[in-house]
C-alpha cells in the first residue's frame, strides 16, 4: 500500500529565513512524487513534481525538492522564505499506471515578520 | 487555458438528501478525479475517472458515486448524506495516469 508520512504538523518560520518541509513515502514500485500548496479556502496548487530523472526539481515561486531513493524522502525547499508562503503544503505520491494520489496530512507553515 | 472548475462552491443540505457536485476539466484533459477532505482525514481519494470509464475508487461506501460524459465533465453524488460528509471536494484533471493532476477550487458541502 502506498503511503506519506509529513512528520511535522506546524512549522513556524521567520520571514527571510530557510524553510524545509519533510516528507517520505511508501510505495511499492517507482514513485511519482508532488508537492501542493493550498491557501486558505483554495484548492490545491502543484508546486513541483517528480518523474524520473535528475533527482532535484525546481518548482514555482522559487522551491525545490530532492528525491532520494535510499530514504524514502522528498523534501521541500525553499531558501528564503515570503510571508505569501505561509500555507498549508502537502506532499503525494503516485504512480505508473495508478489513477490516484495518496497524500500526506500536510504541514502548517505560518511566517513571522 | 480554463483552469478546472468546480460548481457549486458552496452547498448547504440536510441529513438524508442527495447532492451532486459537477467538474469540468481542462481542456483536453481526459482524467478526471475526485477527493474529499475533512479536518480529521485529510485528502482521501474518492474515484477517478478516464473517457468515461471508472478506472479506481477509494474506499468509500457505495452512497459516493460518479460519471463522466463525453465532454470528460464529471459528476460526484452522494445520496442520503449523513453529518459526517462535510467536507470539501476537490475535483482534479490531468492528461492520463503519469500526468500531473491539476485542482480547482472545491466545493464545500456542510450537512446539517
Amino acid at each position: 500500500a502506498q503511503s506519506v508520512t509529513q512528520p511535522d504538523i506546524h512549522i513556524t518560520v521567520s520571514e527571510g529565513a530557510s524553510l524545509e518541509l519533510r516528507c517520505n513515502y511508501s510505495y511499492g514500485a517507482t514513485p511519482y512524487l508532488f508537492w501542493y500548496v493550498q491557501s486558505p479556502g483554495q484548492g490545491l496548487q502543484l508546486l513541483l513534481k517528480y518523474f524520473s530523472g535528475d533527482t532535484l526539481v525546481q518548482g514555482i515561486k522559487g522551491f525545490e525538492a530532492e528525491f532520494k531513493r535510499s530514504q524514502s524522502s522528498f523534501n521541500l525547499r525553499k531558501p528564503s522564505v515570503h510571508w505569501s508562503d505561509a500555507a498549508e503544503y502537502f506532499c503525494a505520491v503516485g504512480g505508473f499506471n495508478d489513477y490516484k494520489l495518496s497524500f500526506g496530512a500536510g504541514t502548517t507553515v505560518t511566517v513571522r515578520a | 487555458k480554463a483552469g478546472v472548475t468546480q460548481t457549486p462552491r458552496y452547498l448547504i443540505k440536510t441529513r438524508g438528501q442527495q447532492v451532486t457536485l459537477s467538474c469540468s476539466p481542462i481542456s483536453g484533459h481526459r482524467s478526471v478525479s475526485w477527493y474529499q477532505q475533512t479536518p480529521g482525514q485529510g485528502l482521501q481519494f474518492l474515484f477517478e475517472y478516464f473517457s468515461e470509464t471508472q478506472r479506481n475508487k477509494g474506499n468509500f461506501p457505495g452512497r459516493f458515486s460518479g460519471r463522466q460524459f463525453s465532454n470528460s465533465r464529471s459528476e460526484m453524488n452522494v445520496s442520503t448524506l449523513e453529518l459526517g460528509d462535510s467536507a470539501l471536494y476537490l475535483c482534479a484533471s490531468g492528461q492520463g495516469a503519469r500526468e500531473t493532476q491539476y485542482f480547482g477550487p472545491g466545493t464545500r458541502l456542510l450537512v446539517l
